[in-house]
């Protein structure tokens, strides 16, 4: 059984410039959860993808997009980028979209770096 | 909005010490309490403590959930060098049933 496979592990970007993040969901999970965690923070939620359709959101602006592919893998892409943007990326998958009964299962997470 | 808010920011304790880990959350309509390490890069689970499961343990680390107080400590003992790493408490609630949330962590080091 693999796990959460994120891509690539390491980024740098120059501010205005755009960044596409990529996770391969652990074998038989149907849901991909994206957070992002800034230096010296706890994880802060982005957004949720259940059967290719945003589920939730966290308090993340528009140019924070995703999708999630048939296969149930996912992309997190960022517009526009900012110096505050500059945090590791982790995802995670589950199956079903209700947290309340199974853990979460990060995967390695993407350093991004905004210069 | 839901938070957890986690005490001590930091710790510093030497091999064999015991050592206690605070979390402490508001949300609305409790579901699950959650304890990760984070060593490198991605948290890896520890424990998960709802009504029905209140207290877990494995080997030399245990957690107790108190509902009453909304709070959750984590203890470790006869700690060891690679224990040294950020411990994350993430909650569930009803409200947002899809999400954690989560508090800043404790960053544990552990001297030889």
């Amino acid at each position: 059984e693999t796990g959460v496979t994120q891509s690539p592990t390491h980024l740098i970007k120059t501010r205005g410039q755009q960044v596409t993040l990529r996770c391969s969901s652990q074998s038989g999970h149907n849901t991909v959860s994206w957070y992002q965690q800034a230096l010296g923070q706890g994880p802060q939620f982005i957004f949720q993808y259940y059967r290719e359709e945003e589920n939730g959101r966290g308090n993340f602006p528009p140019r924070f997009s995703g999708l999630q592919f048939p296969n149930y893998s996912s992309e997190l892409n960022v517009n526009a980028l900012e110096l505050d943007d500059s945090a590791l990326y982790l995802c995670a998958s589950s199956w079903g979209h209700d947290l309340g009964n199974s853990p979460l299962h990060f995967g390695n997470g993407t350093r991004l770096t905004v210069t | 909005e839901d938070k957890v808010v986690q005490s001590p920011l930091s710790l510093v304790v030497h091999e064999g010490d015991t050592v206690t880990l605070n979390c402490s959350y508001e949300v609305t309509n409790f579901r699950s309490l959650l304890w990760y390490k984070q060593e490198k890069k991605a948290p890896t689970f520890l424990f998960m403590l709802t009504s029905s499961g209140i207290e877990k343990k494995s080997g030399r680390l245990s957690s107790i959930l108190d509902k009453k107080e909304l709070s959750s400590i984590l203890n470790i003992t006869a700690t060891q060098t690679g224990d040294s790493a950020i411990y994350l408490c993430a909650v569930n609630s009803g409200g947002s049933n899809y999400k954690l949330t989560f508090g800043k962590g404790t960053l544990l080091t552990v001297n030889p």
